[in-house]
């Protein structure tokens, strides 16, 4: 059963717009929210995360919007560049617990240039 | 410097052997874990350890057995290989406990299995 689900499974933007990953879940306990990028034959990388308290988290050009009703978060990338083609993962942990993390199986992001 | 080292980069085995994947952490942490990574399923959970002890297995198979010798290792044994064990093993690691939640991850160990 996947408890982490994303969408698009890939995404092409062009250079300069803003990109929408999706994220939603099932487990209403889960209380924190990371969001990993991996390029190709590299480990996953943290980049940003929140926790439910909070509905928004901000990092440059990076933003999380989170709907604690809904289940739902989205990963907003403002003037996307070439370089943040990558691909893009939602997680999320169990508050508590061994704090394992459950991943989505992934956002392929490509920004053209 | 690389904080968290994974030996080898790369590893190729025949079906039926056993393998041990290397992990070591130099950023301090309590908390270390095994993370799977194929081209067939997301990352995937497998481990986690807190203060050199065992806190969440979420593998099936016994053929999978971490072991921490100190503090920073964590180290990934796995017996009777086969090709389905083909993947990308990374290991991470947190500050744990009420330090942190994030997790960091290695380089990760790609393992191919004929």
């Amino acid at each position: 059963q996947q408890q982490v689900r994303q969408s698009p499974q890939s995404l092409t933007v062009w250079e300069g717009e803003t990109a929408i990953l999706n994220c939603s879940y099932e487990d209403s306990t889960f209380d924190y929210f990371p969001w990993y990028w991996q390029f190709p034959r590299e480990s996953p990388a943290l980049l940003i995360a929140i926790r439910p308290v909070s509905n928004k988290k901000e990092d440059g050009r990076f933003t999380i919007f989170f709907n604690k009703r809904e289940k739902k978060l989205s990963l907003h990338i403002t003037d996307s560049q070439p370089g943040d083609s990558a691909t893009y993962f939602c997680a999320a942990k169990n508050q508590g617990g061994s704090a394992k993390l459950i991943f989505g199986e992934g956002t392929k992001l490509t920004v053209s240039s | 410097d690389p904080k968290i080292i994974q030996k080898p980069k790369y590893l190729v085995a025949v079906t039926g052997s056993e393998k041990i994947l290397i992990c070591e952490q130099y950023l301090g942490h309590n908390a270390m874990y095994w993370y799977r990574q194929s081209a067939k399923k997301p990352l995937e959970f497998m481990f986690s350890y807190s203060y050199q002890k065992l806190m969440d297995n979420q593998t099936a198979s016994s053929r999978f057995q971490p072991q921490s010798s100190k503090k920073n290792h964590l180290d990934l044994q796995i017996t009777a290989l086969k090709p389905d064990d083909s993947a990308t093993y990374f290991c991470a690691s947190s500050q744990g406990g009420t330090g942190g939640d994030e997790q960091y991850f290695g380089p990760g160990t790609r393992l191919t299995v004929l």
